[in-house]
């Protein structure tokens, strides 16, 4: 089975800190993946990545950056955390191409006082 | 630009009852679908998807759902609910015409009540 896993599952910061949130996934997949949850918006893209040092901005790349040094690890940084985001943040893998389905990591739930 | 739309974002269903969890979607090329369920506190699962072929697709736990290319629709079903089905489920698309990744509906809470 694919294991996608993610380094918190709950992780409180405050206004202005740099966090990180890690993603490793166990497959060799080459496409990994960045959303945030919010109730009623669904999942958002953030960013994605289709190989090692390539990143592509997703729908809602401000704010956030993202790094992947290694294959089976893509991790998201917030430079300056801010109230607007708090949110569920899910890291997905997948193997190429668009009609493959992604598997999703369980979650970190990011709160920013 | 590619979109998806859940009309409905509660449903409620008895036990035995069969349900329909309805997505509409929006893309230039030939879509691909899938739908995916999301328990409490846990990431998403892969149910289904479509991307070419028989329109009745089969999934995990008993699911299916029926791709209408006139009415652009991929909405879920499953023949009899159990409480065990209560969850958030997501659809979403993808344009197989580009590289754009995933577009998630909003989301449709299914509670199966005994």
């Amino acid at each position: 089975d694919v294991k996608v896993t993610q380094s918190s599952r709950y992780l409180v910061k405050r206004t202005g800190e740099k966090v990180f949130l890690e993603c490793v996934q166990d497959m060799d997949h080459e496409n990994m993946f960045w959303y945030r949850q919010d109730p009623g918006l669904g999942l958002r893209l953030i960013y994605f990545s289709y190989d090692v040092k390539m990143k592509e901005k997703g729908d809602i790349p401000e704010g956030y950056s993202v790094s992947r040094e290694k294959k089976e690890r893509f991790s998201l940084i917030l430079e300056s955390a801010s109230t607007n985001q708090t949110s569920m943040y899910l890291c997905a893998s997948s193997i190429q191409g668009s009609y493959n389905e992604q598997f999703f990591g369980p979650g970190t739930r990011l709160t920013v006082l | 630009a590619q979109s998806v739309a859940q009309p409905e974002d509660q449903v409620n269903v008895a036990e035995g009852n069969p349900l329909t969890v309805k997505c509409t979607y929006s893309v230039s090329g030939n879509p691909y679908l899938f739908w995916y369920v999301q328990y409490p506190n846990r990431g998403l699962q892969f149910l289904l998807k479509y991307i070419t072929g028989d329109n009745l697709v089969k999934g995990s736990y008993g699911f299916e759902a029926e791709f209408n290319k006139s009415q652009t629709s991929f909405h879920l079903k499953k023949p009899s609910a159990l409480v065990s089905d209560s969850a958030l489920y997501f659809c979403a698309v993808s344009d197989s015409g580009s590289a754009r990744q995933l577009t998630f509906g909003s989301g449709t809470q299914l509670t199966v009540l005994p």
